[in-house]
Formats: structure tokens, sequence, C-alpha cells
């Protein structure tokens, strides 16, 4: 059974305070990995995709790294706007299908 | 077309009544999906449809629950009998091929 964990559930940061969440996956295969952020009461909105092993994604203040059984979302100087639950997803090779999400983490960036 | 539409956004119904929820998906994704969250979870997958044809249905589907998408365009998922443990929100999603996902704003349903 595929599963995706991450950690922590929730952080709590000071405005400027860098940090990073992590998301372990396992599956028999990675076709992609997807981070999302979702704000209360909303759907998920995409933020990246990564591929395979040692690739890299940034976006203004979030970087994405993908190892072969982990992931890290990378926020460098947050903002109280950037306070939201992100959610980590993944997809088996075998598969076109279905995406696996992991419960997410709650991030709160106090001002 | 700005995106993937849900309605209602909320809807409060009677234990043992019937829901409808539609979306409308991004008009050149052919594929759809359906998915539900409750409070403090990620959302779980619940089925998905590659043009009019429901390829994949979850074991979280009951028999209660019921998706169709004619002509491959909106789709409609549909709770006969609700019950109390069915109060989450519903999210639809959309892609082109499996290029990522779109989501909508969800329909949250309340089961009273």
């Amino acid at each position: 059974e595929d599963q995706v964990t991450q950690s922590p559930e929730a952080l709590r940061l000071q405005e400027g305070e860098s940090s990073s969440l992590n998301c372990s996956y396992t599956v028999s295969g990675l076709r992609g990995l997807f981070w999302y952020r979702q704000d209360p009461g909303k759907g998920p909105e995409f933020l990246f995709t990564l591929y395979s092993a040692g690739e890299e994604k940034e976006k203004e203040r979030l970087k994405a790294t993908l190892t072969k059984k982990e992931s890290f979302l990378h926020i460098t100087a947050p903002k109280p706007e950037d306070s939201a639950t992100y959610l980590c997803a993944v997809q088996e090779s075998s598969r076109d299908d279905k995406i696996i999400f992991g419960k997410g983490t709650r991030l709160h960036i106090l001002p | 077309d700005t995106g993937v539409s849900q309605n209602p956004r909320h809807k409060i119904t009677k234990r043992g009544q019937n829901v409808t929820f539609r979306c409308d998906p991004i008009s050149e994704h052919n594929r759809l999906y359906w998915y539900r969250q409750t409070l403090g979870q990620g959302p779980e997958f619940l089925t998905y449809f590659q043009n009019e044809a429901q390829l994949e249905k979850s074991r979280l589907l009951s028999d209660r629950f019921s998706a169709e998408r004619p002509k491959g365009s909106f789709s409609t998922l549909e709770i006969q009998r609700t019950e109390q443990g069915d109060s989450a929100m519903y999210l639809c999603a959309s892609s082109f091929r499996d290029y990522g996902y779109t989501f909508g704003s969800g329909t949250r349903l309340t089961v009273v």
C-alpha cells in the first residue's frame, strides 16, 4: 500500500524564520511527487511537481527538493501570508491515474 | 475558463436524504477526479474519469455513491441515503493527461 507521511503535523514560525517541511514516501516506483498549498475552506493549489531524485524547483520563498525516499519543502524568510496547510502527494510509476496525499503540515507564520 | 467550478459550495442535509454535487472541469482537460477530505486529513481518492469513462473507483465509494460524466464534460457525484459519516469536503480536480491536477474549491457537506 502506498504511503505518504508528512512531518511535522503543525509548525509555528516567526516571520523571517526559515524552516523545512518533510514528506517521506513509499511507492514501488515514483512517477511524480507533488506539493500543494491549501487555505482553509478552499481546494488545494498546485505548487510543484518533482520527477526524479536530485531535482529542485523554486517559487518565491519556496523550494522543493527530492531524494529517493523523501522530499523537502524549504521556506525561506516566510511571511504571514505563507500560513496554510502544505500537502504532499505521490503518483506511482505503474499508474497514471490517482495521486495519494499525505495528511499535510499546518504552517502558521507569526507576524 | 478560469478553473474548476464546483456547486454548491455548501450543502446541509438531513440524514437519509439524497444529495448531488456538480463539477465543471477546465474545458480542455480530459481527466476528472473526485476526492473527499475530512478535517485534519489529506484528500482521499474516490473515483476518476477519462473523458466519459469511469476508470477507477476507490473502496471508499460505497454502493450509496455514484458518479457520472456524461459526454465527457461536467460530472456529478450523488450520495444516496446520506449518513453522518458522509460529512466532509468533496473536491473535484481535472487534468490533461496526467500533467498535474487543478482542484476546485470543493463542496462542503454537512449531514445532520
